[in-house]
């Protein structure tokens, strides 16, 4: 049992749909990040939440750190066709230094 | 800079050898980290340092050893390799710790047959 659950696994959409990705799990955290990872590539960050009911905004992809530190969500508006790859959500324990990864989110979106 | 830099990029071994994964940073950061990346299962933590001389256990180190004599680098060695151990393996680096940005390479295909 992974201590972060991503759903769903694959996501494939149109252009220009909206779409959310979810990272649950049942422990707490002292923060979150989620990371996009292109084939053949390593994983890139694209943002860390730290305090509980926290939402920061990237041009079309909104972030939110739920208010129980446990549980994350991503939402992208009008995806395009660049916003295709894996995305990551990791967290990492109090009191402790290993980084936690969820399996992953595919997503795939057409022109 | 080159940031975190992985060698090899492809390796395919036979059952029982060993091998070094070789992990280098150039951006002077104290924290640095191995995973391994498999179909569903997503990344998982092998062993990680937070500063030279210091090494600890991840989720999954068993078969794996690593040791950490200098900042710049985290080796990551096979001792006895198994068909198990096929995977892409990914090293990380980040300036202070797990609440600081995680720097990946570009990863390691390594197959055991």
């Amino acid at each position: 049992t992974q201590l972060l659950e991503q759903s769903p696994q694959f996501l494939s959409i149109q252009e220009g749909e909206n779409l959310t990705v979810y990272c649950n799990s049942s422990s707490v955290f002292s923060s979150l990040q989620w990371y996009r990872q292109e084939p053949g590539e390593g994983p890139v960050l694209l943002v860390t939440v730290v305090t509980g009911g926290e939402v920061k905004k990237l041009k079309r992809l909104t972030f939110q750190f739920g208010d129980a530190r446990k549980d994350s969500s991503l939402h992208i508006t009008a995806a395009q066709p660049g916003d295709t790859g894996l995305y990551l959500c990791a967290g990492s324990l109090y009191n402790n230094n290993d980084m936690r990864f969820g399996a992953g989110t595919r997503l795939t979106v057409k022109p | 800079n080159a940031g975190v830099t992985q060698t090899p990029k492809f390796q395919v071994l036979k059952t029982g050898q060993s091998m070094t994964l070789q992990c280098a940073q150039d951006m002077n950061h104290e924290y640095m980290s191995w995973y391994r990346q498999d179909p569903g299962m997503g990344l998982r933590l092998i062993h990680y340092s937070v500063g030279a001389g210091i090494t600890d256990q991840g989720e999954v180190p068993n078969g794996y050893n690593v040791s950490r004599s200098t900042t710049e680098d985290f080796p990551l060695r096979l001792l006895s390799a198994a068909p198990s151990q096929t995977s892409v393996y990914f090293c990380a680096s980040s300036i202070s710790g797990v609440n600081s940005p995680l720097h990946f390479g570009n990863g390691t295909r390594l197959t055991v047959t």
